[in-house]
Formats: structure tokens, sequence, C-alpha cells
């Protein structure tokens, strides 16, 4: 069974901060998904990614597939950026397996 | 705006409603989803449909029912809900079904609520 655990659950961070969130998964997921879902609930596609490191703007993701983890780092955090940030695994057999998300709040 | 649009936004239901949700993409894409997202917990895959045909059931109850006449559109069908099938439901799309080398992008969700 495919499985995804992310940490933290919560995290709150002060504007300007350097923010990770990691993502931990299991045998049989080759992709990571990287979600990013605001409040009223619409979800964006930040990253997806099977090897190394995608920079967009001020997120960063990285994975390590040795190790079967990845992590999601924000630079120079701002209050836009709070949200729901959720780890996905995608594997060949279409099925996302989902975290269960890491709510973080940026302080102005 | 990521090319798929989810109506209504917002659903106010007794247990005896008859109600459609409805998603359309605009991307081109060959694979539609159904998701269910409750408080505190995980999305939840419901249906998966790729070139207009079913290729997942998770196991959903029958008081759900999906349809996909085209490959661009994509209904869900409820009757007879309950109090506890209240949440956020999200469609989304993907090129193929592939989710190892495919993104999937999600519509902006209907809040379902059942009184």
């Amino acid at each position: 069974k495919n499985e995804v655990e992310q940490s933290p659950q919560n995290l709150t961070a002060q504007e300007g901060e350097f923010i990770t969130i990691n993502c931990s998964y299991s045998v049989g997921i080759s992709a990571l998904h990287w979600l990013q879902q605001h409040p009223g609930g619409g979800i964006v596609s930040l990253f997806m990614l099977s090897s190394g490191k995608k920079k967009h703007g001020r997120l960063i993701a990285t994975i390590n597939i040795q190790e079967k983890h990845s992590s999601l780092h924000i630079t120079a955090s701002h209050p836009r950026d709070s949200a729901v940030y959720i780890c996905a695994g995608g594997g060949s057999n279409y099925k996302l397996t989902f975290g269960k998300g890491t709510l973080l709040t940026v302080n102005p | 705006e990521t090319g798929v649009t989810q109506t209504p936004r917002h659903l106010v239901m007794g247990m005896t409603n008859k109600k459609s949700l409805k998603c359309e993409q605009h991307l081109g894409h060959n694979a539609m989803y159904w998701y269910k997202q409750s408080a505190k917990k995980p999305l939840e895959l419901m249906f998966v449909y790729n070139f207009k045909e079913q290729t997942e059931n998770n196991s959903v109850p029958s008081r759900f029912s999906p349809e996909c006449p085209n490959s661009s559109h994509l209904f869900l069908h409820l009757h007879t809900l309950q109090p506890e099938d209240s949440a956020l439901y999200l469609c989304a799309s993907s090129q193929d079904l592939r989710e190892d080398i495919y993104e999937q992008y999600f519509g902006p969700g209907t809040r379902l609520t059942v009184t």
C-alpha cells in the first residue's frame, strides 16, 4: 500500500522566515506532487518531481529517491503564502496518495 | 484559474433531494477525477474516467452516481445523501492516467452541505 507522511501538521512563521515542509513516502511511489490549497478550497499544483530539485519563484522542491523523502521550501515567506500544503505520491497505477496536509500560517 | 471549472460552488440540500455537480475542463485532457475532502481528512479519490470510460470506483456508495458524457465534462449526481456526505467535492483532470508523469489540475470545488 502506498503511503505518504507529512510533517509538521501545523506551522506558524513570521514574515520573512525560511520554511520547510517534509514528506516521506513508501515504495511504489515514483513521483511526488506538491499542492497548495487556500481557504475556500481550490487546489493548485505547485510541483511534480521524480528526481532532483525544482524552483519556481520563492518555492523550491527537492526529492531524495534513495531516502524516499521530499521537501518543500519557501524562502522569504509572506502572509499570502498562508495555506495548506499537501504532498501526494504518484505511481504508475494512476492513483495519487495524499498526505494529510500542513497548515502554514505566516504572520506579518 | 486552472482551466477546470466547477458548478455550483456551494450547495445545500436536504436528504431527500436530487442534485448534480458539474465539472468542465478546457485543457484537452483525457482523464477526469472526482475527489471528496472531509474536514481534517486527506483527499479521497471517488471516481476516475479516462477517455469517457470509468476506470475506478473507489467503493463509493451508490447514492453518488458519476457521468462522463465526453472528455471535457464530468458530473456527479447526488440522491438521498446523508449528513456525513457534507464535504468539499473536487474535480480534477490530467493529460492521461500516469500520475508519475502528469500533473493533475483541480477545480475550485463544490462545498456541499447536507441537512
